[in-house]
């Protein structure tokens, strides 16, 4: 089945850098590959996702990168503010069906003032 | 409005016990799913349904069992409740099975097995 690799698993940014999360898959017949942020007591939003046949996306601050044959995506986030503070899973739909979701193990990104 | 909403959010329980995690989402969905997190925060998927039909079972300890009475309700029943069951448990919708499709999940219910 599917396998995905994330890191890091903490990032520290000062107010106004940019952050850069990565993550890596398996299965190479993966077509969607989904972003979400978990703020502390609550459920995962969804904040930003990519098809594959796009190579890259971007809304306002947050930018979503793929590299099919190296089979990697990145999440970009610039400017970032001390509300962007939480925990950013990837995920990726691999081809077995079910719309079936497998995500990375999470990074925790806090941004200091 | 809640998309997803789940209940009880919090749960605590003697080993042994059986509870049960109530779902509904009003997003008009059809498929519907539930997540285990873990204290590392691992996501890891035990069950889907579309349209009441089971579509993924990963292998989940036959204590648990889902029940999907119409495509806007999943329920989680847990029988003889263990201490590694302890963990936050999501439920989640999506369109349907085709797409490919986000996820919206429901705040999430914690469950403490004691």
């Amino acid at each position: 089945g599917e396998n995905v690799e994330q890191h890091p698993s903490t990032l520290s940014v000062q107010e106004g850098d940019s952050a850069v999360i990565k993550c890596t898959y398996s299965d190479s017949a993966s077509n969607y590959f989904p972003w979400y942020k978990q703020e502390l007591g609550k459920g995962p939003q969804l904040i930003i996702d990519i098809r594959s046949n796009v190579g890259e996306k971007k809304d306002q601050r947050i930018a979503v990168t793929l590299n099919k044959t190296a089979k990697h995506f990145s999440l970009h986030i610039t400017e970032t503010q001390p509300e962007d503070s939480a925990v950013y899973f990837c995920a990726a739909r691999g081809h077995g069906g079910g719309n079936k979701l497998t995500f990375g193990t999470g990074t925790q990104l806090k941004v200091e003032l | 409005d809640t998309a997803v909403s789940q209940t009880p959010k919090y749960l605590v329980t003697q080993m042994g016990n059986d509870k049960s995690i109530k779902c509904e989402q009003n997003l008009g969905h059809d498929t519907m799913y539930w997540y285990k997190q873990d204290s590392k925060k691992f996501l890891k998927i035990m069950f889907s349904y579309n349209n009441k039909e089971l579509i993924i079972n990963e292998t989940v300890p036959n204590r648990f069992s889902p029940k999907s009475p119409d495509k806007a309700h999943l329920n989680l029943h847990i029988n003889s409740l263990e201490l590694g069951d302890s963990a936050v448990y999501f439920c989640a919708s999506s369109q349907d099975l085709g797409g490919p499709y986000g996820y919206t999940f429901g705040s999430g219910t914690r469950l403490t097995v004691v």
